[in-house]
């Protein structure tokens, strides 16, 4: 079955640090790949998203993911996090066109 | 509309009791996505939609769960003699032409079954 996993639980960083969320994806023909957040009592957003071509991404808020095929990679990062980047962050890929699998979540709280 | 919208926001049932969860999607899109997350985990895939027809209903966790979108836009949520385990936040997402830009989700429904 198709899967995608997050590694990290719980990350903690002071603000400006950099950031680096790992995400790996189970292989299963069409892939395509997405990082949503959820802030505090918020509903998902999403923040990326690749589907092809330029295999690093560009996302809102200063986020940005690489895509790396032989690793299953497509770790999110960010130069230098803010307090207002505390969230809980998803990623999930999109399996034949109809089919999102998301990782469990990394929760990430930035210490003023 | 704008957004996804989902009601109730927050549903306290009785265990054993029926409760109905409904969804109201951006106009036009033709997906509908119904997702469980259960506290301290991802969303996990219940069922999908496209117009009115019911094409995956793989993910349903038991014949207790049915869902419906009898006109193509509005869905609803079904869960019959509701038990502990239930108790998740019930997430709707609409997706237009062409799922693979991504859906917009709704806030949620948070269900507490006690």
């Amino acid at each position: 079955a198709q899967s995608v996993s997050q590694h990290n639980h719980h990350v903690i960083l002071s603000e400006a640090a950099s950031l680096e969320l790992g995400c790996n994806y189970s292989y299963g023909g069409t892939v395509n790949l997405f990082w949503y957040v959820q802030y505090p009592g918020q509903h998902l957003q999403l923040l990326l998203k690749y589907f092809s071509g330029d295999p690093l991404v560009k996302g809102i808020k200063g986020f940005e993911a690489e895509f790396i095929k032989s690793k299953f990679s497509f770790n999110l990062r960010k130069p230098s996090v803010q307090w207002s980047d505390t969230a809980e962050y998803f990623c999930a890929g999109l399996y034949n066109n109809n089919d999102m699998r998301f990782g469990a979540g990394t929760r990430l709280t930035v210490k003023p | 509309g704008a957004g996804v919208s989902q009601s109730p926001r927050y549903k306290v049932a009785k265990r054993g009791q029926d409760v109905a969860l409904r969804c109201d999607p951006i106009s036009g899109h033709v997906s509908l996505f119904w997702y469980q997350q259960a506290l301290g985990q991802g969303p996990e895939f219940l069922t999908y939609f496209q117009n009115e027809a019911q094409l995956d209903k793989s993910g349903l966790p038991s014949d207790r769960f049915f869902a419906e979108r009898p006109e193509g836009s509005v869905s609803t949520l079904k869960i019959q003699r509701t038990q502990q385990e239930d108790s998740a936040v019930y997430l709707c997402a609409s997706s237009g032409e062409g799922t693979a830009y991504g859906y917009t989700f709704g806030s949620g429904t948070r269900l507490t079954v006690v």
